[in-house]
This record gives structure tokens, sequence and C-alpha cells, in this order.
């Protein structure tokens, strides 16, 4: 069974950073494309960004509003994925989803929990 | 702004048919793009409903069902039934933004 457990999540500051992890199993992470994908509360869902599997050359794309400000990376050996997020505004206030890309799809067929970030002073 | 637009809320007596629209433009939909519907009940994460158009992972029944044309796709909910009280999402790629883009989600009430 896949499974994909996000942790990291809190307060932070504004301008402050944090990272999160997601823990994955029942599948084979390091063939595996994974995103972060958010969600403002009371909002709907926004994509932050991508990593492409290692195999696949490990690309790395974000959505305009994270670019420059997060980065998405892999541990393939631990079988995890962080979102490493700097300079956080209070407009990134919002639950983080951890999920899997079936292998050059378009879509998540699994998700995470997800895990609250809040930027507040 | 949501790049895909959805109607906010859409409701539906128990047994009755729902559609949701999901409207798009040439970067994305109209370009070829697959889209995917989630489907996200209150208090936890989204789910897959259907992916690349039309497809149903397992598990999912087929009282649900993706359409797709032009710039548009529709997702039908047929056989209504109190369990699907929750907020459906549509996705696709957009080609000009270069990544993902959501609808911003529709409610659904089953009355």
């Amino acid at each position: 069974e896949v499974q994909l457990v996000e942790s990291g999540g809190g307060l932070v500051k504004p301008g402050g950073s944090l990272r999160l992890s997601c823990a994955a199993s029942g599948f084979t992470f390091s063939n595996a494309w994974m995103t972060w994908v958010r969600q403002a509360p009371g909002k709907g869902l926004e994509w932050v960004g991508r990593i492409k599997s290692k195999i696949d050359g490990g690309r790395t794309d974000y959505a305009a509003p994270v670019k420059g400000r997060f980065t998405i990376s892999r541990d393939d050996s631990k079988n995890t994925l962080f979102l490493q997020m700097n300079i956080l505004k209070t407009e990134d206030t919002a639950v983080y989803y951890c999920t899997r890309v079936p292998g050059g799809a378009t879509q998540a067929d699994n998700w995470g929990q997800g895990t609250l970030v809040t930027v507040s002073s | 702004q949501s790049v895909l637009t959805q109607p906010p809320s859409v409701s539906g007596a128990p047994g009755q048919r729902v559609t949701i629209s999901c409207t798009g433009s040439s970067s994305n939909i109209g370009a070829g793009y697959d889209v995917h519907w989630y489907q996200q009940l209150p208090g936890t994460a989204p789910k897959l409903l259907i992916y690349v158009n039309r497809n149903r992972p397992s598990g999912v029944p087929d009282r649900f069902s993706g359409s797709k044309s032009g710039t548009s796709a529709s997702l039908a909910i047929t056989g209504l039934q109190a369990e699907d009280e929750a907020d459906y999402y549509c996705q696709s790629y957009d080609g000009t933004l270069g990544g993902w883009v959501f609808g911003g989600g529709t409610k659904l009430t089953v009355l």
C-alpha cells in the first residue's frame, strides 16, 4: 500500500524558513516523480512544484509564486521527499500535501495527509 | 483567480445526476493536455477520482465519469449519494505556465 507521510509543519515568522519532509513507502520511490500541492485555509488546491526521478533527469519545476524561494529535493536512499521553504510570506500559509505522480504522467495518484504551515508574526 | 474555471457550487437530490464543468484555454485543456479530477471529502486529503479525462482508478464507482472537449472538461455523477458530498477539483497542465493548474473547486451538496 502506498503511504506518504508529511512532517515538519508549524508556525514560522514572515521571512523565516522551514523544511518539510515526506516519508514514502509501499512503492519504488526512486522511480517516482513527486509533487507538492498546497491548500490555503478555506481555499482551493495550488500546485507548488515537481521533481522528476533521477533516472528521468531529476529536474525540478516550480510555480511562479514560490520560484526562487522554495526548493524541492529528494533522498532516494531514505525514500524521502523534501520541500525547503525560505523567505516565507503570510500568503504561504497552507496545508502542504506531498503527492506521487505515476511516471511521466500529469496527475497525482496518491496524496499524503498534509502538514500545516502557518506564517505569522 | 484560478486558471481553470469551475462553478463554485452544484447541488442535487439523492439519485439524481449532476455535472461539474471545468473551462480552460488554448494553453492547457485546449492544447491537448489531459484533465484529471479529485474529490476532497470534508477534513481529508484530496483523492484521485478521474485521470486522463475519463479513466477511473480502481475502487472508484462507475457512477463517476469524465469527458473532455475543446477547451473544457466535465465530471458527471449519477445516482447521487449522501457520501458524494465533497469538493471536486479539476486539474491539467499548462504549457505556457510550465506546470500544473487547478480549478477553483466545486462544492457538491446532496439535498
